[in-house]
């Protein structure tokens, strides 16, 4: 299993400024993502975060808006650029264990609320 | 593409209540399929997962069973209590080479006791 700290827990920022959000693991894994969870809703991928290269993003997100760094196997950030209210949502870092029986682990998850 | 197609809520029951929340999916080849959890102002858990046809997952007094000819993977429980309240989320994740989940939209549920 894996173990995820995330910080911060929540914060509450001004419009037009950035927030970085970063994601610590216990072990060293290969697939680290990110997701966002807008009030509401379900799980939307934000990217792939690709150890020693760029993130790889989904369909609606770039990374202007969602820069994303790897440097290590155990360790993300995601910054949230040029905030808006629509960018309140709860942010949340993800690891997959590739094994035989693939799980997902997820960290608690960051509530971002900007005003 | 894949989807995960779930009961809509929210879901509102006594204590000691059954409880089924559905689950159906699309997907190519043969999934896994997963029940996360997500409790007030925390991340997500898994709760329970299979990995093949006829397969049951269980944990906690919840159980699923992935039934392929029905594309389903429904979450029960034969008595809930007021600490199962949350959201569930049902899964899948393939197994060619896309390693990414798919999550359903959620399901809101609240226990009264």
């Amino acid at each position: 299993s894996a173990v995820i700290s995330q910080k911060p827990s929540r914060d509450i920022c001004q419009r037009g400024t950035s927030l970085t959000i970063q994601c610590q693991v216990d072990s060293q894994v290969t697939m680290m993502f990110w997701y966002r969870q807008q009030p509401g809703q379900s799980l939307t991928l934000i990217a792939t975060a690709n150890q020693g290269s760029e993130a790889t993003y989904e369909s609606g997100f770039v990374i202007d808006k969602f820069p994303i760094s790897r440097p290590n196997l155990t360790f993300s950030t995601l910054t949230v650029s040029n905030m808006s209210p629509e960018d309140s949502s709860i942010y949340l870092c993800s690891v997959e264990d590739l094994g035989f029986y693939t799980e997902a682990f997820f960290g608690q998850g960051t509530r971002l609320t900007v005003v | 593409g894949n989807s995960v197609t779930q009961m809509e809520g929210p879901v509102t029951l006594s204590e000691e209540a059954f409880l089924t929340i559905n689950c159906t999916y699309t997907a190519t080849g043969y999934p896994s399929l997963f029940w996360y959890v997500q409790y007030p102002g925390e991340g997500l858990q898994l709760l329970l997962k299979a990995t093949k046809a006829d397969d049951k997952g269980s944990n906690k007094g919840f159980e699923a069973t992935y039934r392929k000819e029905t594309t389903s993977f429904h979450l029960e429980k034969g008595s809930v209590q007021v600490s199962d309240s949350a959201v569930y989320f049902c899964a899948l994740l393939t197994n060619f080479g896309n390693e990414k989940l798919t999550f359903g939209t959620g399901t809101r549920l609240t226990i009264i006791p």
